[in-house]
């Protein structure tokens, strides 16, 4: 079976731009979070998305968004990109909502850099 | 609020000797605690968890973490490194009763370097 999958894998922008990564999560999962994990530091959690809607957001600007298809798929969108954006996301999916097992499957990450 | 903590952010081991990794955490109501392992250029792998059963939990690839109320502490342990286990280890805390999604708070990571 695959596991969670993330494009793309490595992307290059500068600050300003706006940049969409995308996650598909494991067959039969329905929830979907995102993490930021920047050099030398462990991930933080930005968003979960299930059933298409957002049940939880971290300490993260509005810059940040996200979205979750009726796949289950899900897209993070960053504007205005500033330098600290760089790097590496991760998406994770669990099978439900509740209760917060903590259980997470994680792709390889989308990894950013922001000139 | 949750936290977590990490004593060391590396260490060093030689091939064949004990692993043990340190993770404290902070939570206001019964935790459940991880260990995820992070390879290089990879992204996390779910090691074992603690959700209020036994104390002393087994995971994959022969690691071992005991639950300690008392010392509000988690700590990670094998008993023979394997040049293999040389990664990236997180520690987690999540709250089941406070949060109904899955929200992970992960501590700042600990690297393995196992010497040969």
């Amino acid at each position: 079976d695959a596991g969670v999958t993330q494009s793309p894998t490595h992307l290059i922008k500068t600050r300003g731009q706006h940049v969409t990564l995308r996650c598909s999560p494991i067959s039969g999962h329905k929830s979907v979070s995102w993490y930021q994990q920047v050099l030398g530091q462990g991930p933080q959690f930005i968003f979960q998305y299930y059933e298409k809607e957002e049940r939880g957001r971290g300490n993260f600007p509005d810059r940040f968004s996200a979205r979750q298809f009726p796949n289950y798929s899900s897209e993070l969108n960053v504007n205005a990109l500033l330098l600290g954006d760089s790097a590496l996301y991760l998406c994770a999916s669990s099978l439900h909502r509740g209760p917060n097992t903590g259980e997470l499957f994680f792709g390889e990450g989308s990894r950013l850099t922001v000139l | 609020a949750q936290s977590v903590t990490q004593l060391g952010s590396h260490v060093s081991v030689s091939e064949g000797a004990l692993v043990l990794l340190r993770c404290n955490y902070s939570s206001s109501v019964p935790p459940y605690l991880f260990w995820y392992v992070q390879y290089p250029n990879q992204g996390l792998q779910l090691l074992l968890k603690y959700t209020s059963a036994a104390t002393l939990v087994k995971g994959i690839n022969g690691f071992e973490a005991e639950f300690k109320k008392s010392e509000t502490s988690f700590h990670l342990t094998k008993p023979s490194a394997h040049m293999s286990d040389a990664a990236e280890y997180f520690c987690a805390v999540s709250e089941p009763q406070k949060t109904s999604y899955d929200k992970v708070i992960f501590g700042p990571g600990t690297s393995l370097s196992v010497i040969p």
